[in-house]
């Protein structure tokens, strides 16, 4: 069974500020990775993804991540944060099968202040 | 090009009653998936279609049942709602395609069981 561990329920950050949100991930074979961003009131929506090919893979809005089997991490970066970023954050994780069942972490909630 | 559309966005049931949660997609996924969200718990995996025709169970299926008639449409039950069943649900669907597994998800019911 695969589970993912996010790493601080909530982040403060300031405007300007790196933003470094954690994701540990444990499978019995490499699985694809994912980061998804939910703004108030809203339903979720895809920032990066990892399958194959280059561990590190740009997103939207600014966003990176890196895949690191040796360290079964998946962390989300952002070198300068902005107000709009302010939301909740959900690793995600599924094996390389066809159903691919996303299996969610608990998510972390990102403060931006100015 | 709405994407998923999920009705009711909010609902208030009393102990005891049921009701269908209502999922549509027009982009021709053939994978569908509901999901309950409840807060620092991330999400959780009710049911899941593979097709129109084939269901089957996720990670928290008692108190629901689902049908996939048609491509199309993925309707969630409730038959005797429990306050146990108070949460935000989202519906979310992806293409067969083995390099796309981003989920679209809809904007989400919120029910609330009194």
């Amino acid at each position: 069974a695969q589970s993912v561990t996010q790493l601080g329920s909530h982040v403060s950050v300031s405007e300007g500020a790196l933003v470094l949100l954690r994701c540990n991930y444990s499978s019995s074979v490499p699985p694809y990775l994912f980061w998804y961003v939910q703004y108030p009131n809203q339903g979720l929506q895809l920032l990066l993804k990892y399958t194959t090919g280059a561990t590190l893979v740009k997103g939207i809005n600014g966003f990176e991540a890196e895949f690191k089997k040796s360290e079964t991490s998946f962390h989300l970066t952002k070198p300068s944060a902005h107000m709009s970023d302010a939301a909740e954050y959900f690793c995600a994780v599924t094996p390389t099968g066809t159903a691919s069942k996303l299996t969610f972490g608990t998510g972390t909630r990102l403060q931006v202040t100015l | 090009n709405a994407g998923v559309t999920q009705t009711p966005k909010f609902r208030i049931l009393k102990i005891g009653q049921s009701m269908t949660l209502q999922c549509a997609q027009d982009m021709n996924h053939n994978y569908m998936y509901w999901y309950r969200q409840d807060p620092g718990m991330g999400l959780k995996l009710i049911y899941y279609s593979v097709g129109a025709g084939i269901t089957d169970k996720g990670e928290v299926p008692n108190g629901y049942n689902v049908s996939r008639s048609t491509t199309e449409d993925f309707p969630l039950r409730l038959e005797l709602a429990a306050p146990s069943q108070t949460s935000v649900y989202f519906c979310a669907s992806r293409t067969r395609t083995l390099n796309n597994y981003g989920y679209t998800f809809g904007s989400g019911t919120r029910l609330t069981v009194v």
